[in-house]
């Protein structure tokens, strides 16, 4: 069985420039979640998707946003890049079961650089 | 304020020894607390997850304990391997709002040496 899926593995961006992050589930997961990895930080809750919307985000400002496909899969798109935007971006899915007691996944995710 | 609190930041031990790595958190009301193991440069993986009820829970080498009256967790590693070194991520989700209200500790960082 496929695992959590993330492209690209690397991405190098500009200041301003937007950037784009493709996500995509196991099988029969519903619900997909963004994280941010900053070097030396923990892993910052980003946004969380189920059956098509956006359930919950995190602290981030609205340049960060996204969006789930038909098929659960998603994109995380951030526009106005900024220096410190410059991170590790995790993609996580798991079954949706209320009160996040279900595993998630994680992919191997998107290393992103702004320069 | 909803904190995990993780130490130490890292250790060294050799390989074959044991070891016990901490997590205090301050989430409240608590739902889980999971432990993760995050190699470099990979996605972090699920090593066990506790509810309230739970106060210990054991995966293979791995066994974590968690007292929700000191809001404590513990993970045991025993009979360390190299494969073992990597960074171990406490996470605690708190059942207010519903999934996706997860804090992360920063993570303590094993290196298994021979």
């Amino acid at each position: 069985e496929a695992g959590v899926t993330q492209s690209p593995t690397h991405l190098i961006k500009t200041r301003g420039q937007q950037a784009t992050l493709r996500c995509s589930p196991i099988s029969g997961h519903t619900s997909v979640y963004w994280y941010q990895q900053a070097l030396g930080l923990g892993l910052q809750f980003l946004l969380w998707y189920d059956e098509g919307e956006e359930r919950n985000r995190g602290n981030f400002p609205p340049r960060f946003s996204g969006r789930q496909f038909p098929n659960y899969s998603s994109e995380l798109n951030v526009n106005a890049l900024e220096l410190e935007d410059s991170a590790l971006y995790l993609c996580a899915s798991s079954f949706g079961k209320a009160g996040g007691s279900d595993t998630q996944y994680f992919g191997p995710g998107t290393r992103l650089t702004v320069l | 304020k909803n904190q995990v609190e993780q130490s130490p930041q890292s250790l060294i031990i050799l390989e074959g020894k044991n070891c016990t790595l901490q997590c205090n958190y301050t989430v409240s009301p608590f739902s889980n607390l999971r432990w993760y193991k995050q190699d470099t440069g990979r996605g972090p993986v699920s090593l066990t997850i506790m509810t309230f009820s739970e106060n210990t829970k054991s995966n293979g080498r791995y066994t974590a304990t968690l007292d929700a009256d000191t809001k404590q967790s513990s993970l045991h590693i025993t009979a360390s391997q190299l494969s073992d070194s990597a960074s171990y991520i406490c996470v605690v989700s708190a059942v207010w709002g519903s999934q996706g209200n997860l804090i992360f500790g920063k993570g303590t960082k094993l290196s298994v040496k021979p």
